[in-house]
Protein backbone atom coordinates (compact mmCIF):
# COMPACT_ATOMS: atom_id res chain seq x y z
CA UNK A 1 0.00 0.00 0.00
CA UNK A 2 1.36 3.48 -0.70
CA UNK A 3 1.43 6.01 1.96
CA UNK A 4 4.25 8.25 3.84
CA UNK A 5 6.08 6.26 6.85
CA UNK A 6 7.82 8.82 9.40
CA UNK A 7 10.15 7.25 11.61
CA UNK A 8 10.82 6.81 14.35
CA UNK A 9 7.48 6.95 16.51
CA UNK A 10 9.25 8.29 19.47
CA UNK A 11 12.73 10.19 19.49
CA UNK A 12 14.51 11.62 22.71
CA UNK A 13 17.41 14.46 22.44
CA UNK A 14 19.64 15.95 25.03
CA UNK A 15 19.84 19.84 24.85
CA UNK A 16 22.37 21.13 22.42
CA UNK A 17 22.40 17.43 19.86
CA UNK A 18 20.93 17.78 16.68
CA UNK A 19 18.26 14.90 15.57
CA UNK A 20 17.08 13.96 11.71
CA UNK A 21 13.59 12.75 11.93
CA UNK A 22 13.00 10.83 8.41
CA UNK A 23 10.02 10.93 6.23
CA UNK A 24 10.04 8.78 3.14
CA UNK A 25 6.67 8.63 0.47
CA UNK A 26 6.07 6.06 -1.75
CA UNK A 27 3.16 7.99 -3.09
CA UNK A 28 5.02 9.28 -6.46
CA UNK A 29 3.88 12.80 -4.46
CA UNK A 30 6.30 15.95 -5.92
CA UNK A 31 5.15 18.34 -2.79
CA UNK A 32 5.90 17.07 0.40
CA UNK A 33 5.60 19.40 4.05
CA UNK A 34 6.64 19.44 7.67
CA UNK A 35 4.53 20.54 10.45
CA UNK A 36 4.95 20.77 13.78
CA UNK A 37 1.82 20.24 16.53
CA UNK A 38 1.96 21.62 19.98
CA UNK A 39 -1.37 21.08 22.31
CA UNK A 40 -3.88 23.92 21.45
CA UNK A 41 -2.22 24.97 18.39
CA UNK A 42 -2.62 23.12 15.58
CA UNK A 43 -0.54 22.62 12.48
CA UNK A 44 2.36 24.69 12.28
CA UNK A 45 3.94 24.62 8.66
CA UNK A 46 7.76 24.53 8.91
CA UNK A 47 9.26 23.58 5.67
CA UNK A 48 7.91 22.56 2.55
CA UNK A 49 8.94 21.57 -0.91
CA UNK A 50 7.98 21.47 -4.36
CA UNK A 51 10.22 19.52 -6.04
CA UNK A 52 13.52 17.73 -5.70
CA UNK A 53 16.10 20.11 -4.44
CA UNK A 54 14.09 22.66 -4.04
CA UNK A 55 12.20 23.74 -0.31
CA UNK A 56 10.87 27.04 1.15
CA UNK A 57 10.21 28.15 4.82
CA UNK A 58 7.05 27.96 6.26
CA UNK A 59 5.80 30.06 9.49
CA UNK A 60 8.22 28.71 11.97
CA UNK A 61 11.76 27.57 10.22
CA UNK A 62 14.05 28.86 12.75
CA UNK A 63 15.95 26.02 14.48
CA UNK A 64 15.15 23.71 11.71
CA UNK A 65 16.79 22.15 8.24
CA UNK A 66 15.83 20.25 5.59
CA UNK A 67 16.77 18.72 2.39
CA UNK A 68 15.10 16.65 -0.37
CA UNK A 69 17.81 15.00 -2.84
CA UNK A 70 15.28 12.11 -3.42
CA UNK A 71 11.36 12.45 -4.55
CA UNK A 72 10.51 10.15 -2.14
CA UNK A 73 12.84 11.48 0.90
CA UNK A 74 11.97 14.72 3.11
CA UNK A 75 14.28 14.39 6.10
CA UNK A 76 13.61 16.77 8.67
CA UNK A 77 16.72 17.99 10.90
CA UNK A 78 15.83 19.90 14.48
CA UNK A 79 19.68 22.11 15.52
CA UNK A 80 20.53 22.91 18.88
CA UNK A 81 19.08 26.33 17.81
CA UNK A 82 15.74 25.74 18.01
CA UNK A 83 15.23 26.47 21.73
CA UNK A 84 11.68 24.52 22.32
CA UNK A 85 11.76 20.97 20.33
CA UNK A 86 9.77 18.61 22.03
CA UNK A 87 6.59 18.60 19.61
CA UNK A 88 4.62 16.12 17.48
CA UNK A 89 5.99 16.71 14.29
CA UNK A 90 3.77 15.83 10.92
CA UNK A 91 5.25 15.27 7.42
CA UNK A 92 2.84 15.20 4.56
CA UNK A 93 2.79 14.89 0.89
CA UNK A 94 0.83 15.99 -2.12
CA UNK A 95 0.56 15.42 -6.14
CA UNK A 96 1.68 18.96 -5.98
CA UNK A 97 1.89 21.98 -4.31
CA UNK A 98 -1.72 23.09 -5.75
CA UNK A 99 -3.62 19.39 -5.40
CA UNK A 100 -4.92 18.84 -2.19
CA UNK A 101 -5.56 17.70 -0.06
CA UNK A 102 -2.33 16.50 1.66
CA UNK A 103 -1.77 12.89 3.19
CA UNK A 104 -0.21 12.38 6.34
CA UNK A 105 2.12 10.12 8.46
CA UNK A 106 1.44 9.01 11.81
CA UNK A 107 4.16 11.69 13.24
CA UNK A 108 7.24 11.74 15.11
CA UNK A 109 7.09 12.90 19.06
CA UNK A 110 10.17 14.57 19.76
CA UNK A 111 10.87 15.21 23.63
CA UNK A 112 14.42 16.63 25.10
CA UNK A 113 16.12 14.77 28.37
CA UNK B 1 -3.12 35.50 3.57
CA UNK B 2 -5.86 33.49 5.17
CA UNK B 3 -6.57 32.31 8.75
CA UNK B 4 -8.83 29.86 10.17
CA UNK B 5 -10.59 30.14 13.42
CA UNK B 6 -12.12 27.13 15.32
CA UNK B 7 -14.45 28.67 18.10
CA UNK B 8 -14.31 25.23 20.16
CA UNK B 9 -11.21 23.76 21.70
CA UNK B 10 -13.43 20.98 23.12
CA UNK B 11 -17.26 19.70 22.62
CA UNK B 12 -18.28 16.93 24.92
CA UNK B 13 -21.32 15.16 23.49
CA UNK B 14 -23.49 12.01 24.59
CA UNK B 15 -23.53 9.26 22.38
CA UNK B 16 -26.32 9.39 19.57
CA UNK B 17 -26.78 13.00 19.62
CA UNK B 18 -25.96 15.60 17.29
CA UNK B 19 -22.79 18.07 16.83
CA UNK B 20 -21.74 20.41 15.46
CA UNK B 21 -18.02 21.92 15.37
CA UNK B 22 -17.60 25.22 14.41
CA UNK B 23 -14.60 26.39 11.93
CA UNK B 24 -14.60 30.45 10.26
CA UNK B 25 -12.45 31.74 8.22
CA UNK B 26 -10.36 34.88 6.45
CA UNK B 27 -9.18 35.44 3.21
CA UNK B 28 -9.86 38.16 0.61
CA UNK B 29 -9.96 35.67 -1.97
CA UNK B 30 -11.73 32.41 -2.59
CA UNK B 31 -10.58 29.48 -0.67
CA UNK B 32 -10.44 25.43 -0.73
CA UNK B 33 -12.05 24.17 2.59
CA UNK B 34 -11.17 20.44 4.44
CA UNK B 35 -11.79 19.45 7.66
CA UNK B 36 -9.18 16.58 9.04
CA UNK B 37 -9.45 14.62 11.79
CA UNK B 38 -7.14 13.10 14.36
CA UNK B 39 -6.65 10.20 16.68
CA UNK B 40 -4.65 9.39 19.48
CA UNK B 41 -0.94 9.69 18.59
CA UNK B 42 -1.31 9.00 14.69
CA UNK B 43 -1.83 11.96 11.72
CA UNK B 44 -4.20 13.66 9.80
CA UNK B 45 -6.96 12.10 7.92
CA UNK B 46 -8.85 14.33 5.42
CA UNK B 47 -12.39 13.85 6.52
CA UNK B 48 -14.28 16.06 3.76
CA UNK B 49 -13.39 18.77 1.42
CA UNK B 50 -14.75 21.83 -0.24
CA UNK B 51 -13.45 22.70 -3.35
CA UNK B 52 -16.39 23.90 -5.69
CA UNK B 53 -19.68 23.32 -6.69
CA UNK B 54 -22.21 21.81 -3.81
CA UNK B 55 -22.04 23.81 -0.88
CA UNK B 56 -22.78 20.91 0.93
CA UNK B 57 -20.40 17.92 1.57
CA UNK B 58 -20.56 14.49 2.77
CA UNK B 59 -17.85 12.41 3.99
CA UNK B 60 -18.59 8.21 4.14
CA UNK B 61 -18.70 8.17 7.95
CA UNK B 62 -22.13 10.39 8.23
CA UNK B 63 -20.28 13.53 8.53
CA UNK B 64 -21.17 16.70 6.27
CA UNK B 65 -20.16 20.55 6.40
CA UNK B 66 -21.90 23.77 4.51
CA UNK B 67 -20.21 26.33 3.12
CA UNK B 68 -21.26 29.50 3.75
CA UNK B 69 -19.76 32.38 2.12
CA UNK B 70 -21.31 35.15 3.34
CA UNK B 71 -20.68 33.80 7.02
CA UNK B 72 -16.88 32.73 5.94
CA UNK B 73 -17.98 29.30 7.62
CA UNK B 74 -17.42 25.69 6.79
CA UNK B 75 -19.26 23.96 10.19
CA UNK B 76 -19.21 20.49 10.82
CA UNK B 77 -22.01 18.31 11.92
CA UNK B 78 -23.27 14.97 12.62
CA UNK B 79 -26.64 13.74 13.39
CA UNK B 80 -25.74 11.34 15.55
CA UNK B 81 -22.38 10.43 16.62
CA UNK B 82 -20.50 7.13 18.21
CA UNK B 83 -17.67 6.70 20.26
CA UNK B 84 -15.66 5.85 18.12
CA UNK B 85 -15.60 9.65 16.86
CA UNK B 86 -13.72 10.84 19.53
CA UNK B 87 -10.91 12.47 18.14
CA UNK B 88 -9.66 16.12 17.45
CA UNK B 89 -11.13 17.62 14.46
CA UNK B 90 -9.05 20.29 11.78
CA UNK B 91 -10.22 23.22 9.67
CA UNK B 92 -8.26 24.01 6.90
CA UNK B 93 -8.41 26.64 4.21
CA UNK B 94 -5.78 26.62 1.09
CA UNK B 95 -6.34 29.81 -1.47
CA UNK B 96 -5.86 28.53 -5.03
CA UNK B 97 -2.89 29.39 -6.40
CA UNK B 98 -1.25 29.51 -2.85
CA UNK B 99 1.31 27.22 -2.16
CA UNK B 100 0.02 26.03 1.80
CA UNK B 101 -3.08 25.27 4.06
CA UNK B 102 -3.41 26.83 6.95
CA UNK B 103 -5.00 25.01 9.84
CA UNK B 104 -6.70 25.95 12.62
CA UNK B 105 -6.06 25.09 16.40
CA UNK B 106 -8.58 21.97 16.32
CA UNK B 107 -11.58 21.12 18.39
CA UNK B 108 -11.60 18.01 20.40
CA UNK B 109 -14.17 15.97 19.97
CA UNK B 110 -15.69 13.78 23.58
CA UNK B 111 -18.28 11.58 23.20
CA UNK B 112 -19.61 9.49 26.13
CA UNK B 113 -21.92 6.91 26.52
Amino acid sequence: DGGITQSPKYLFRKEGQNVTLSCEQNLNHDAMYWYRQDPGQGLRLIYYSQIVNDFQKGDIAEGYSVSREKKESFPLTVTSAQKNPTAFYLCASSPRVEDQPQHFGDGTRLSIL
Amino acid sequence: AQSVTQLDSQVPVFEEAPVELRCNYSSSVSVYLFWYVQYPNQGLQLLLKYLSGSTLVESINGFEAEFNKSQTSFHLRKPSVHISDTAEYFCAVMAPGYSTLTFGKGTMLLVSP
